[in-house]
């Protein structure tokens, strides 16, 4: 049982190019987040997403697009990097209504 | 504006000893609360969640308090191991959203 899985792990981009990190659960969950944390801030909602189809925005969403074609893929996009989305990104994904949310391993990125 | 804080970035605690770890929120409509033990480059793992209709719940070595009047949560780790040093991150579900709102963490470091 895999869990949350993120694609990739690791990444450097130079400012303006744009990449997709892939999050991908396999629990049939409803609901899917992306979060980013940087020292001294926790993790910051950046987007979420309700069931397929479906997306909204989080506290921190300028800069980043999402998608929720299949219930078990949940995609953030940057269209043009900046050194201010240098971070590490989590996945998370949970049934929705009690319970836990759960989280991938993170996507480090760093962008020059 | 932060709907969860946690006031105290670090905490040091010798083994053996309790930890106490706190957790503020602004938030009426927050339901469910959780705390997250976080070790480098990995994800954010779950610890132990409580209700908001309930006031303590227990498991093993970890309880967690919440004070609906106060807006205040605490984490008790009795007794405290080495193997606990970790960031710890509170977090709150909206309960008309589903999104999880997570504090800045606090870093525990139990010395032996």
């Amino acid at each position: 049982n895999a869990g949350v899985t993120q694609t990739p792990k690791f990444r450097v981009l130079k400012t303006g190019q744009s990449m997709t990190l892939l999050c991908a659960q396999d629990m049939n969950h409803e609901y899917m987040y992306w979060y980013r944390q940087d020292p001294g801030m926790g993790l910051r909602l950046i987007h979420y997403s309700v069931g397929e189809g479906t997306t909204a925005k989080g506290e921190v969403p300028d800069g980043y697009n999402v998608s929720r074609l299949k219930k078990q893929n949940f995609l953030l996009g940057l269209e043009s990097a900046a050194p201010s989305q240098t971070s590490v990104y989590f996945c998370a994904s949970s049934l929705g209504q009690g319970g836990e949310a759960f989280f991938g391993q993170g996507t480090r990125l760093t962008v020059v | 504006d932060q709907q969860v804080k946690q006031n105290s970035p670090s905490l040091s605690v010798q083994e053996g000893r309790i930890s106490i770890l706190n957790c503020d929120y602004t938030n009426s409509m927050f339901d469910y609360f959780l705390w997250y033990k976080k070790y480098p480059a990995e994800g954010p793992t779950f610890l132990i969640s409580i209700s908001s209709i309930k006031d303590k719940n227990e498991d093993g070595r970890f309880t967690v308090f919440l004070n609906k009047s106060a807006k205040h949560l605490s984490l008790h780790i009795v007794p405290s191991q080495p193997g606990d040093s970790a960031v710890y991150f509170c977090a709150a579900k909206d309960s008309g959203t589903y999104k999880y709102i997570f504090g800045t963490g606090t870093r525990l470091k139990v010395l032996a």
